[in-house]
């Protein structure tokens, strides 16, 4: 009954280099949804994913992010060129198809940092 | 509404004790809240949650609150132990759309 899995855990890279971050949602959810938070700071959503599909990316920056849920696999949040504003925790949540469920569970995050 | 980037309002009460903590929310068209804990270095935990047909939904220890005439929302925690000690969130979900507008967030200390 594993919850939604995050990898890396830590993830340290230099200005201009690549991050990929990873997560597998809950068993049977196929909804997922990246946020990212800066330190004493609340949760700011970034992508909402379906398998295969985006269907609300308005948090995005438009430059150097990118994100995917492909039909098998993890969803995975791709910085490019990352720059030391990147530094943050990235959290992915799921949750279930029945749009009546509507909580959404959260993995225990990603914190890059950008030197 | 969204977090501003300000210190965390803190929250101390000693052990046992009951707490509350409160949450203004933004958008009137909100249909949808939760109260999220998240400890030090790990993600958020659900606690409960309630849609806004309800005023009032009770879990284990905790109890929410919903006033949509002033947008406001609470979280009770009964008889506080000392691992509840973290920062709470409020998040709203606006109707029609799936993603979560998370408030600024309230450090909880426990004193024993």
């Amino acid at each position: 009954n594993a919850g939604v899995m995050q990898n890396p855990r830590h993830l340290v890279r230099r200005r201009g280099q690549e991050a990929r971050l990873r997560c597998s949602p809950m068993k049977g959810h196929s909804h997922v949804y990246w946020y990212r938070q800066l330190p004493e700071e609340g949760l700011k959503f970034m992508v909402y994913l379906q398998k295969e599909n985006i269907i609300d990316e308005s948090g995005m920056p438009k430059e150097r992010f990118s994100a995917e849920f492909p039909k098998e696999g993890p969803s995975i949040l791709r910085i490019q060129q990352v720059v030391r504003g990147d530094s943050a925790a990235y959290f992915c949540a799921s949750s279930p198809p029945d749009r009546a469920r509507e909580t959404q569970y959260f993995g225990p995050g990603t914190r890059l940092l950008v030197l | 509404g969204e977090s501003v980037g300000l210190h965390l309002p803190t929250l101390s009460v000693q052990e046992g004790d009951n707490s509350i903590i409160n949450c203004a929310y933004s958008n009137s068209a909100s249909d949808y809240f939760i109260w999220y804990k998240q400890e030090s270095g790990k993600g958020p935990q659900f606690i409960i949650d309630i849609r806004s047909n309800m005023d009032k939904r009770q879990g284990q220890r905790v109890t929410v609150l919903l006033n949509k005439t002033v947008k406001h929302l609470s979280l009770q925690i009964a008889a506080t132990q000392p691992g509840d000690s973290a920062v709470y969130f409020c998040a709203e979900k606006i109707k029609g759309a799936q993603k979560l507008v998370f408030g600024q967030g309230t450090r909880l200390t426990i004193n024993p």
